[in-house]
């Protein structure tokens, strides 16, 4: 079975960091390319980075670029994000998200997700 | 950079009814469309995958259509448990990443 369980969600202060965790379990870890996507609470779904399946490749969505890191490690089965410069509009639960080729564009496994508050 | 569009915003329906939601692409992006249902509480539920395949356990009462630039999720006889929010979703390959619509909140009516 499939699990992907996030870590690391916590109240920090604007202008913080923080490192995200998920650890990944029930698949081949380095066969897939993952994402995070988080969410403001009450709002919709925002993608915020791909880690292609090596980790040599990462994109990021726009409101994160350069403040936002991905990586991950294969021999740990694990994905990280850090994120840093943080500003109160990064409020959001994050999810981590595995890409399944099986489903052509579609993701069928996420995390159930860490909450994020940025306030002071 | 391709932008999903869903309407409407909130819908409301009656169980036993019919519901049909929109996803509005800002240009053509094949069949390469997933539908998305997320409750309070929960992650997302992959439901549909290129516009119109069931992922695995989903009911037959959901079903996808669409491809180019219009998408449809039809939702037929609505049962409780499928008052929700619903996403559509499509996996761009350059830049590489996700987009996501606004969201079709499914009410009871």
């Amino acid at each position: 079975e499939v699990q992907l369980v996030e870590s690391g969600g916590a109240v920090v202060q604007p202008g913080g960091s923080l490192r995200l965790s998920c650890a990944a379990s029930g698949f081949i870890f380095d066969d897939y390319t993952m994402h995070w996507v988080r969410q403001v609470p009450g709002k919709g779904l925002e993608w915020v980075s791909l880690t292609s399946w090596d980790g040599s490749s990462t994109y990021y969505g726009d409101s994160v670029k350069g403040r936002f890191t991905t990586s991950r490690d294969n021999n740990r089965n694990s994905l990280y994000l850090q994120l840093n410069n943080l500003r109160t509009e990064d409020t959001a639960v994050y999810y981590c998200v595995k890409e399944d080729r099986e489903y052509g564009t579609g993701c069928a496994h996420w995390g159930q997700g860490t909450l994020v508050t940025v306030s002071s | 950079e391709i932008v999903l569009t869903q309407s409407p915003a909130t819908l409301s329906v009656s169980p036993g009814e019919r519901a049909t939601l929109s996803c509005r692409a800002s240009q053509g992006i094949s069949s390469f469309l997933a539908w998305y249902q997320q409750k309070p509480g929960q992650a997302p539920k992959l439901l549909i995958y290129d516009a119109s395949n069931r992922a695995t356990g989903i009911p037959a009462r959901f079903s996808g259509s669409g491809s180019g630039t219009d998408f449809t999720l039809t939702i037929n006889s609505l049962e409780p448990e499928d008052f929700a929010v619903y996403y559509c979703q499509h996996r761009t390959n350059w830049p590489p990443g996700l987009t996501f619509g606004g969201g079709t909140k499914v009410e009871i009516k």
